[in-house]
């Protein structure tokens, strides 16, 4: 059974920095590429980033470009999401994703339960 | 980046169908056949519906349809059953990224 959970949300200052963990299980992991998106409350979705097998293959949302790092550790089958110089807007429930087919980038088929993520004062 | 635009709402009773737009432009859905949907349940997480503009994958009732003409896609609920009232995204690839659409939200009267 593929499954992804996602770990790290908390409450942050504005200005400050957190580090996102999704650890998956079920599949192999560096076969697919893998996504990060954000939903504020009561709002809609929102696309941050994705990256295939290694670090050169990392994409982002120009809202994020800069302020976000994607990474992987594929020895432990983990994905990463380094948030730096946070803001309000970033509060959000942030959902790591698993590509529905190995090798590429384009749908998002298998979702983490989400980790809440608060930037305030 | 701007959101691609979905209407807020759309209703219909049970055994009918309804349609849902998702309009980008010639950068992103018009671009490339590479649009998908979501469907979001309250307090769950999303489940993808369709990928590659019009396929199912495995266990997606065949109620779900969907199409491109341009820079639209739409997606079609036939047969509308009460477990389908949930909120839907459409979503494309943008070149290196992708983006969301706004969100529909489906009542079922």
């Amino acid at each position: 059974e593929v499954q992804l959970v996602e770990s790290g949300g908390g409450l942050v200052l504005p200005g400050g920095s957190l580090r996102l963990s999704c650890v998956v299980s079920g599949f192999t992991f560096t076969d697919y590429w893998m996504h990060w998106v954000r939903q504020p409350s009561g709002k809609g979705l929102v696309w941050l980033s994705r990256m295939g097998r290694d670090d050169g293959s990392a994409s982002y949302a120009d809202s994020v470009e800069g302020r976000f790092t994607i990474s992987r550790d594929n020895a432990k089958n983990t994905l990463y999401l380094q948030m730096n110089n946070l803001r309000a807007d970033d509060t959000a429930i942030y959902y790591c994703a698993r590509d529905l087919r190995p090798g590429t980038g384009s749908y998002l088929s298998s979702w983490g339960q989400g980790t809440l993520v608060t930037v305030s004062s | 980046q701007s959101a691609l635009t979905q209407p807020r709402s759309v209703s219909g009773s049970p055994g009918q169908s309804v349609t849902i737009s998702c309009t980008g432009t010639s950068s992103d859905v018009g671009a490339y056949n590479y649009v998908s949907w979501y469907q979001q349940h309250p307090g769950k997480a999303p489940k993808l519906l369709i990928s590659d503009v019009t396929q199912r994958p495995s266990g997606v009732p065949d109620r779900f349809s969907a199409s491109k003409s341009g820079n639209t896609a739409s997606l079609t609920i036939s047969g509308l059953q009460a477990e389908d009232e949930a909120d839907y995204y459409c979503c494309s690839y943008a070149g290196r990224s992708h983006v969301f659409g706004t969100g529909t939200e489906v009542t079922v009267l």
